[in-house]
């Protein structure tokens, strides 16, 4: 079955450091990769876009490489701040569908 | 602000009973998504429509059911209601139906079946 898994652990890290969560995926020959944002109670937004011809996309201090031998995407927010704390999600087409992973949880500390 | 808008914002209702959540997407936007996200659930994925046709289906209930209209706006009607239908409801809008199309979500609609 299709499979889009994330770190259920929450990611706790030092303001200014470097935040660094995977996606990987089974099942899925995506052409695209989304990333996006949700805080507690609201909806998800959208934060980047990554084609498979593309290794790497950055936008601000966020950074996503996308890896389709190895079946895995990393989203990276560099220069952390406490208003980066939220759930970050990965989301694929497949089956006419857009399905997401389960998200991961950072924390950024002060 | 992304432009969708889903109403109402809360609802409290008993179990059996039967509520119509809705949803109007940004202006332009052809395709409609509606996800369930449960507490330790991640975004489920329900239905999807494109244009006033439904496009695809995910693990939604038999008591649920969908639709879009001629003005694009979508309404999900969930019936005979159980205590694990509380849940938030998400609608999410694109301008296509292609996988390199971003989505734009509402704020949601929180559902509490008592």
């Amino acid at each position: 079955s299709q499979k889009i898994e994330q770190n259920s652990e929450a990611l706790n890290i030092q303001e200014g450091k470097t935040a660094t969560l995977t996606c990987n995926y089974t099942n899925y020959s995506p052409a695209y990769l989304q990333w996006y944002r949700q805080d507690p109670g609201r909806g998800p937004v959208f934060l980047l876009l990554i084609r498979e011809n593309e290794k790497e996309k950055r936008k601000e201090r966020l950074k996503v490489t996308f890896d389709t031998t190895l079946k895995q995407s990393l989203f990276h927010i560099t220069a952390s701040q406490p208003a980066d704390s939220a759930t970050y999600l990965c989301a694929l087409h497949g089956n006419n569908r857009l399905a997401f992973g389960k998200g991961n949880q950072v924390v950024v500390i002060p | 602000d992304s432009g969708v808008t889903q109403t109402p914002k809360h609802l409290i209702t008993a179990t059996g009973q039967r509520v119509t959540l809705r949803c109007s997407p940004r202006s332009g936007d052809l395709s409609v998504y509606w996800y369930q996200q449960s507490l330790d659930q991640g975004l489920q994925f329900l239905i999807q429509y494109y244009n006033g046709e439904e496009r695809a289906k995910g693990n939604i209930l038999e008591r649920f059911s969908a639709q879009q209209f001629p003005d694009l706006h979508s309404e999900l009607n969930l019936s005979s209601l159980e205590l694990g239908d509380s849940a938030l409801y998400f609608c999410a809008s694109s301008v296509e139906d292609s996988p390199g199309t971003e989505a734009f979500f509402g704020q949601g609609t929180r559902l509490t079946v008592v």
